[in-house]
């Protein structure tokens, strides 16, 4: 069974300009989660999808990021624009429905923002 | 201050020695991870727990919820166990909080 796959794995793109992540979960699994680690800091919540509604979007930093999981499976982030704060790693995780489930990570998606 | 603390925050150790990282949180949790990643690689859960203890091959793994705090002990270490440790904590939401991160460096 394929695990939660993150595209693509590293970015380069320019202040200003505009990415878009993706993130494709285990299949089946109804909860999506965003993280961001942002060098020698700790890795934070973003925001977490039940399927295709926002559940949680708390910890997003503020509306240059959008996040959408049209019909309830891939997900996508787009930062737009990106600012040079924005360079972190991006980790996508997925979960089976239930509070205690595990969660199951991808390689994530190293953004640098130049 | 961090919701989660774990120490040490760099560990050096030789070939075959027992290990013992450290992870205490100030919230009230549901479940606590513990999180390996490899220099380059993607996060791999170890283990969940709420209670109590769980062993896989070398690792175990403690909880003392009264005290809030948990450890992750490696057995018989080796060079292939160096990583990234971090413990993770899920509160009555879903969301987990992370600690910064254990490196663990085994030298032959």
């Amino acid at each position: 069974e394929a695990g939660v796959t993150q595209f693509p794995s590293h970015s380069v793109i320019e202040k200003g300009q505009t990415v878009t992540l993706r993130c494709d979960p285990i299949s089946g699994h109804d909860n999506l989660y965003w993280y961001r680690r942002v060098m020698g800091k700790e890795i934070k919540f973003l925001l977490h999808f039940v399927k295709e509604s926002k559940q949680d979007e708390s910890g997003m930093p503020n509306n240059r990021f959008l996040a959408e999981r049209t019909g309830g499976t891939y997900s996508t982030l787009k930062v737009q624009p990106a600012e040079l704060e924005d360079s972190g790693v991006y980790f996508c995780a997925s979960s089976p429905s239930g509070m205690n489930t595990e969660a199951f990570f991808g390689q994530g998606t190293r953004l640098t923002v130049v | 201050k961090n919701e989660v603390e774990q120490s040490p925050q760099n560990l050096t150790a030789q070939e075959g020695e027992f290990i013992t990282i450290n992870c205490s949180y100030s919230v009230g949790i549901s479940a606590l991870h513990w999180l390996q990643q490899h220099p380059g690689g993607g996060i791999v859960s170890l283990f969940m727990l709420s209670s109590g203890k769980k062993k896989h091959g070398r690792l175990i793994a403690t909880i003392n919820i009264q005290e809030k705090h948990s450890s992750l002990h490696i057995t018989a270490s080796h060079p292939r166990d160096s990583a990234v440790y971090i413990c993770a904590v899920k509160g009555s939401n879903y969301k987990l909080t992370f600690g910064k991160g254990t490196l663990l460096t085994v030298n032959p």
